[in-house]
């Protein structure tokens, strides 16, 4: 049973560049979480989709976007890349978008995004 | 504004001691409360879970703690062990369902 997968692993990019992170869920996930965590820090949650939508956003500006497919992968798109971008950028995937007592979201590996 | 704080970035304990890791939450909304264990290079794997109608929650070695008019919870591990050596996450979830995820607090364990 695969769990949740992220590519890539490692990526760098220069200020003002785009960037592409995708996800695959859990098998048998419908819902996907992007988290942000910089250095020494938690991780801070983006945005959620499910059914394809994004259903929640934190507290992120406009550049971070998202897109959800039917078969439940994920992809997060950063634009206008700054320096404060850099970090790891975690998927979650869950069964559905309320986590319910007793569930837990899946974490997948990370990308580290390093800005320069 | 921090809602979930972890005070202690880091923790050294002896491998058979009990190691005690804390947090802070500030919204009494939250109603749902998980820890989470991060290695290198690797993502967070769940731990343990807090309903906020219970105080504590047990699993083998782990015993999380909920003083909810404290706005506190600690996360015991007893024995400690070298693999435990990890960063510990404390994590609430909000009225939408959200996790709010406090910085972390770096448990060594020396053999």
């Amino acid at each position: 049973d695969a769990g949740v997968t992220q590519s890539p692993t490692h990526l760098i990019k220069t200020r003002g560049q785009q960037v592409t992170l995708r996800c695959s869920p859990k098998s048998g996930h419908d819902t996907v979480s992007w988290y942000q965590q910089a250095l020494g820090q938690g991780p801070q949650f983006i945005f959620q989709y499910y059914e394809e939508e994004e259903r929640q956003r934190g507290n992120f500006p406009d550049r971070f976007s998202g897109h959800q497919f039917p078969n439940y992968s994920s992809e997060l798109n950063v634009n206008a890349l700054l320096l404060g971008d850099s970090a790891l950028y975690l998927c979650a995937s869950s069964d559905g978008p309320t986590l319910a007592t007793n569930e837990k979201l899946f974490f997948g590996s990370g990308t580290q995004l390093s800005v320069l | 504004d921090q809602q979930v704080k972890q005070n202690s970035p880091s923790l050294s304990v002896q491998e058979g001691r009990i190691s005690i890791l804390n947090c802070d939450y500030t919204n009494s909304m939250f109603d749902y409360f998980l820890w989470y264990k991060k290695y290198p290079a690797e993502g967070p794997t769940f731990l343990i879970s807090i309903s906020s109608i219970k105080d504590k929650n047990e699993d083998g070695r782990f015993t999380v703690f909920l003083n909810k008019s404290a706005k506190h919870l600690s996360l015991h591990i007893v024995p400690s062990q070298p693999g435990d050596s990890a960063v510990y996450f404390c994590a609430a979830r909000d009225s939408s369902y959200k996790l709010i995820f406090g910085s972390g607090t770096r448990l060594l364990v020396r053999p």
